[in-house]
């Protein structure tokens, strides 16, 4: 099956820092990349959805001047956190699509985000 | 507005034993229900998709059923193991006809104890 892999695991920043997560689709081409945001004992909540070459499509709520995505090839994109602060500490997930024929449900295993 | 209920919220059960957990949805137009395992500090994991013709899939252990008249689903998790403690998520898919957008239950938690 898909494998869609996240970089760094977890990672610990100070307040005031830009943190950068990795998401890449190891073995197919993702066209499309989401990003989810996860508090604790809550559902996954949408924050973005990235098309390779074109800009992120935000939701609702979601400032896209602090939460930059980038999708620059068909297996990474990436999220960073601008200027972080501890509001931000959070589970993040991305999710793969563009299987042809097929929509892609593969999430890849998470970034807990803890600012200090 | 689209929803997607999950029931019960929590549940503990001994080891061995089965359960079902339900899941009630308002998503319309419908497309597909998938149910997930979230292990603690994890990504999701689908174990089952059922799209509107569907009336019952399994996975193992796990055999989720739809009711698509009274958008209900079920998912029973037979001989419960240890590694079974998680989270379970319901999530429909809605289709707008030109994307896709994912509907997310709450999640019931699951602990099995010895």
């Amino acid at each position: 099956g898909a494998v869609v892999s996240q970089h760094p695991s977890w990672v610990i920043c100070k307040s005031g820092t830009s943190v950068k997560i990795e998401c890449r689709s190891l073995d197919f081409q993702a066209t499309t990349m989401f990003w989810y945001r996860q508090f604790p004992k809550q559902s996954l909540m949408l924050m973005a959805t990235s098309n390779e070459g074109s800009k992120a499509t935000y939701e609702q709520g979601v400032e896209k001047d602090k939460f930059l995505i980038n999708h620059a090839s068909l297996t990474l994109s990436t999220l960073t956190v601008t200027s972080a602060h501890p509001e931000d500490s959070s589970f993040y997930i991305c999710r793969g699509g563009g299987l042809a024929g097929e929509e892609t449900q593969y999430f890849g295993p998470g970034t807990r985000l803890l600012v200090l | 507005k689209n929803q997607v209920e999950q029931s019960p919220q929590s549940l503990i059960i001994l080891e061995g034993k089965n359960c079902t957990l339900q899941c009630n949805y308002t998503v319309s137009p419908f497309s597909n229900l998938r149910w997930y395992k979230q292990d603690t500090g994890r990504g999701p994991v689908s174990l089952t998709i059922m799209t509107f013709s569907e009336n019952t899939k399994s996975n193992g252990r796990y055999t989720a059923t739809l009711d698509a008249d009274t958008k209900q689903s079920s998912l029973h998790i037979t001989a419960s193991q240890l590694s079974d403690s998680a989270s379970y998520i319901c999530v429909v898919t809605l289709n707008t006809g030109t994307a896709s957008k994912l509907t997310f239950g709450t999640g019931t938690r699951l602990q099995v104890t010895l």
